[in-house]
């Protein structure tokens, strides 16, 4: 599976949307992009996942790049719940062991 | 979307003895299961992959007579810790897929809520 570079910490206005960027250079044509959180001492969330289209769902939004080597997750309307680490993983089918790399920690400010 | 339970939520136990820490899947079946441990402001680390019916695949560096699984039924998989120390406290989580994701060949993951262990 290809690897993702994301930044470490980012923080968003309450009410705001929250754009988090993730690389993934090296990704294969048949690869996915998934993106699940983690609430502090809590088991990871699935949020969204996408090939080559942009993805919405109730949680969020998936921008893909045309050449697909960055993706952005967009949560329209942040709320203080979501706070968050939140990890972007590449991955041909979702079905096996994911790799989650060091995520970016999301701060939701009143 | 799918549901899984982990229990217990925490536990402590004594350094020597063993821990069971159940996963299931509460409204869909799971052939497969992995389990995670997350240690404190880390990511998580795959443990072992957990198959219904057959013996677990674990990942390079993780001693399989120390981390016992079992998978005995479609929505059951077990993690015991024998012989615990307290290097092995650490919040262990699993998860399961649910199957093909509206019909693109994907899966979406579904983790239990972790259990945190602390061997004293």
């Amino acid at each position: 599976d290809a690897k993702t570079t994301q930044p470490t910490s980012m923080d968003c206005a309450e009410g705001r949307a929250a754009n988090l960027p993730c690389n993934h250079s090296t990704i294969s044509g048949n690869e996915y992009v998934y993106w699940y959180r983690q609430i502090h001492s809590q088991g990871p969330q699935y949020i969204i996942h996408g090939l080559k289209n942009n993805e919405t769902n109730e949680m969020a939004s998936l921008i893909i790049t045309e050449d697909r080597k960055s993706s952005t997750l967009i949560l329209p309307h942040a709320t203080l719940r979501d706070t968050a680490v939140y990890y972007c993983i590449v991955s041909y089918t979702g079905a096996n062991n994911l790799f989650f790399g060091t995520g970016t920690r999301l701060t939701v400010i009143p | 979307g799918a549901v899984v339970s982990q229990h217990p939520s925490w536990v402590i136990c004594k350094s020597g003895t063993s821990v069971k820490i159940e996963c299931r899947s509460l409204d869909f079946q799971a052939t497969t299961m992995f389990w995670y441990r997350q240690f404190p402001k880390q990511s998580l680390m795959l443990m072992a992959t957990s198959n219904e019916g057959s013996k677990a695949t674990y990942e390079q560096g993780v001693e399989k007579d120390k981390f016992l699984i079992n998978h005995a039924s479609l929505t059951l998989s077990t993690l015991t810790v024998t012989s615990a120390h307290p290097e092995d406290s650490s919040f262990y989580i699993c998860s399961a897929h649910l199957g093909l994701a509206g019909g693109r060949g994907t899966y979406e993951q579904y983790f239990g809520p972790g259990t945190r262990l602390t061997v004293t």
